[in-house]
């Protein structure tokens, strides 16, 4: 198995610009997670979708943030417009929940908002 | 790449060492706590787990402890290599498929 594919790995963009995260997750895996990575505020869980649909978004900061999953597969984190205080490393997650193990990170996306 | 907090504690070991890491849990609830390696540029790695049944976890040169009654949690590794320099996380499971993390702690081996 590749594990979790996130893309693209790094993202350099201006403030204000529309910026769309990409996250494949570990196949028959049902649930994904999106983290937030700071320095200051360290990892924060954004938003966590089940069998496709969002359970829990309370971590998502504003409503420039967005996230979608429209099959299981494939999901996206959009911010727009985006600030440089969005500037971190995020990183997509997946797990198969009710079963063994736990939740397998992807390698995250670095971006950058000047 | 810088991935983790400025004010992050830092345990420093000689190679050969071995090392202990310790994390205090917040919910007397939590039923699954997981230890996670991240190493620079990356995203955070599994390295073992441990249900709330059990006090005792061993793999493979790791042993993860967990005293339920003054909610803490340790990550052993024996005898530490160049390889094992990282930050380290505890993360908690108490609500469904969410896990709550800790802060880290860096683990910083000298040759």
């Amino acid at each position: 198995d590749a594990g979790v594919i996130q893309s693209p790995r790094h993202e350099v963009t201006e403030m204000g610009q529309e910026v769309t995260l990409r996250c494949k997750p570990i196949s028959g895996h049902n649930s994904l997670f999106w983290y937030r990575q700071t320095m200051m505020r360290g990892l924060e869980l954004l938003i966590y979708f089940n069998n496709n649909v969002p359970i829990d978004d309370s971590g998502m900061p504003e409503d420039r943030f967005s996230a979608k999953m429209p099959n299981a597969s494939f999901s996206t984190l959009k911010i727009q417009p985006s600030e440089p205080r969005d500037s971190a490393v995020y990183f997509c997650a997946s797990w198969l929940a009710g079963g063994l193990g736990t939740q397998y990170f992807g390698p995250g996306t670095r971006l950058l908002v000047l | 790449g810088e991935s983790v907090g400025l004010h992050l504690p830092t345990l420093s070991v000689q190679e050969g060492d071995n090392s202990i890491i310790n994390c205090a849990y917040s919910n007397s609830a939590s039923d699954y706590f997981i230890w996670y390696k991240q190493e620079s540029g990356k995203g955070p790695q599994f390295i073992i787990d441990i249900r709330s049944n059990m006090d005792k976890r061993q793999g493979q040169r790791v042993t993860v402890l967990l005293n339920k009654t003054v909610k803490h949690l340790s990550l052993q590794i024996a005898a530490t290599q160049p390889g094992d320099s990282a930050v380290y996380f505890c993360a908690e499971n108490n609500a469904g498929n969410m896990l709550t993390f800790g802060g880290g702690t860096r683990l910083m081996v000298k040759p």
